[in-house]
């Protein structure tokens, strides 16, 4: 699976959009790009994925560059409880393999 | 709908101590994951099982470790004698997999708090 980077914190203003990026340069074409996120200690959450097109649900919005070198994350309206660390991952296979993530906090 | 269970949430134990950690899937899927997590290394997979047949156990530490899943709706980790180092939180995590199509959709448990003394 492709390897992705991220930046390790970011900080947000609740009610702001939170945009999180993500580098997977060496995706390849059968890649998709998921993300997750942890709050706290709990287990990691589902949040959405993509292949070539960006992607929408309740949760979130997914922006995929052109050339699927990058993505972005974004939280359109942040609140306090979307303070976790979120992960992005490429997969294609079986199994999800974590990084590091980013660490999003959310401020009053 | 219930999700995935585990159990038991939190473990404290002496070194040299058999654990055995448990968990049932969610009903309906066909692969488990058993992940490990600490502040030094993160998130790290240690074994899935798909349709009850372990597939990848090459992030089991050591032999110490050992997994099974006796039916669709039951898998259990076990370690055996426990070590400090295994100090951790354990997560399962279960999944459709539709081999091709990257659904890979897990569904993680709350996980069990394992301190090994």
């Amino acid at each position: 699976d492709a390897k992705t980077t991220q930046p390790p914190s970011m900080d947000c203003a609740e009610g702001r959009a939170a945009n999180l990026p993500c580098n997977h340069s060496t995706i390849s074409g059968n890649e998709y790009v998921y993300w997750y996120r942890q709050i706290h200690s709990q287990g990691p959450q589902y949040i959405i994925h993509g292949l070539k097109n960006n992607e929408t649900n309740e949760m979130a919005s997914l922006i995929i560059t052109e050339d699927r070198k990058s993505s972005t994350l974004i939280l359109p309206h942040a609140t306090l409880r979307d303070t976790a660390v979120y992960y992005c991952i490429a997969y294609n296979t079986d199994k999800l393999i974590f990084g590091t993530g980013t660490r999003l906090q959310v401020f009053p | 709908d219930a999700g995935v269970i585990q159990s038991p949430r939190h473990e404290v134990t002496e070194m040299g101590q058999e654990v055995t950690l448990r968990c049932k899937p969610i009903s309906g899927h066909n692969s488990l994951f058993w992940y490990r997590q600490t502040m030094m290394r993160g998130l790290e997979l240690l074994i899935y099982f798909n349709n009850n047949v372990p597939i990848d156990d090459s992030g089991m530490p050591e032999d110490r470790f050992s997994a099974k899943m006796p039916n669709a709706s039951f898998s259990t980790l076990k370690i055996q004698p426990s070590e400090p180092r295994d100090s951790a939180v354990y997560f399962c995590a279960s999944s459709l997999v539709m081999w091709g199509t990257g659904t890979g959709e897990l569904f993680f448990g709350e996980g069990s708090r394992l301190t090994v003394l």
